[in-house]
């Protein structure tokens, strides 16, 4: 039993490049989400997918774009990486997105922008 | 808006010692509250929840945690620390809508020492 799975575990990118950050579940939840952690922030909603099909704007979704490409699989683009956005990165998910569900999450991916 | 307060940034405890972990909230009504657990390079667990009722609920690894209401606060408590307790905690608040609307506190890191 997988859970959530997300890859790269590390990735170094210079500036302006871009990236995918790949995340799949294997639990059949309808709900997926992307987070981003920094030290002393928490974590803060990127995006969030509330079923396959749709996708909506979390806190801080400036500089990214997602696709949830099926119900299993929802990633995030950076299309011009940009120092700020060094960070790691956790994609979650959750049955329905139901307030009384607890999200299950990737063990995250490690980004750093020069 | 909710928000969340996680007054300590680190903790430090000697292993077999009680240990609390203080959240405060600021939401109008009363608001589903959570806490999660992340052990270093893992993604976050969920150790407990409150929704309604019981005001004291119990989790995992034998964590408790205490709603009060007159104080807007939902304190994790452990009776006696392990070494495997180590590790990031983070108190959530959702507003009762979806789990998009999940406000997280930045976190208190826990350190046990021998």
């Amino acid at each position: 039993n997988a859970g959530v799975t997300q890859t790269p575990k590390f990735q170094v990118l210079k500036t302006g490049q871009s990236m995918t950050l790949q995340c799949a579940q294997d639990m059949n939840h309808n709900s997926m989400y992307w987070y981003r952690q920094d030290p002393g922030m928490g974590l803060r909603l990127i995006y969030y997918s509330a079923s396959e099909g749709t996708t909506d704007k979390g806190e801080v979704p400036n500089g990214y774009n997602v696709s949830r490409l099926n119900k299993r699989e929802f990633s995030l683009r950076l299309e011009s990486a940009a120092p700020s956005q060094t960070s790691v990165y956790f994609c979650a998910s959750n049955p329905t997105g139901g307030s009384n569900e607890k999200l299950f999450f990737g063990s995250g991916t490690q980004l750093s922008v020069l | 808006a909710q928000s969340v307060t996680q007054p300590d940034i680190h903790i430090t405890v000697s292993e077999g010692a009680s240990l609390e972990l203080r959240c405060n909230y600021s939401y109008g009504a009363t608001p589903y509250l959570f806490w999660y657990v992340q052990s270093p390079g893992q993604g976050l667990q969920l150790l407990l929840k409150y929704f309604s009722g019981d005001t004291l609920v119990q989790g995992i690894k034998g964590f408790e945690a205490e709603f009060k209401r007159s104080q807007s606060s939902f304190n994790l408590r452990k009776p006696s620390v392990h070494w495997s307790d180590a590790a990031e905690y983070f108190c959530a608040v959702d507003s009762g809508g979806s789990n998009y609307k999940l406000t997280f506190g930045k976190g208190t890191l826990l350190t046990v020492n021998p």
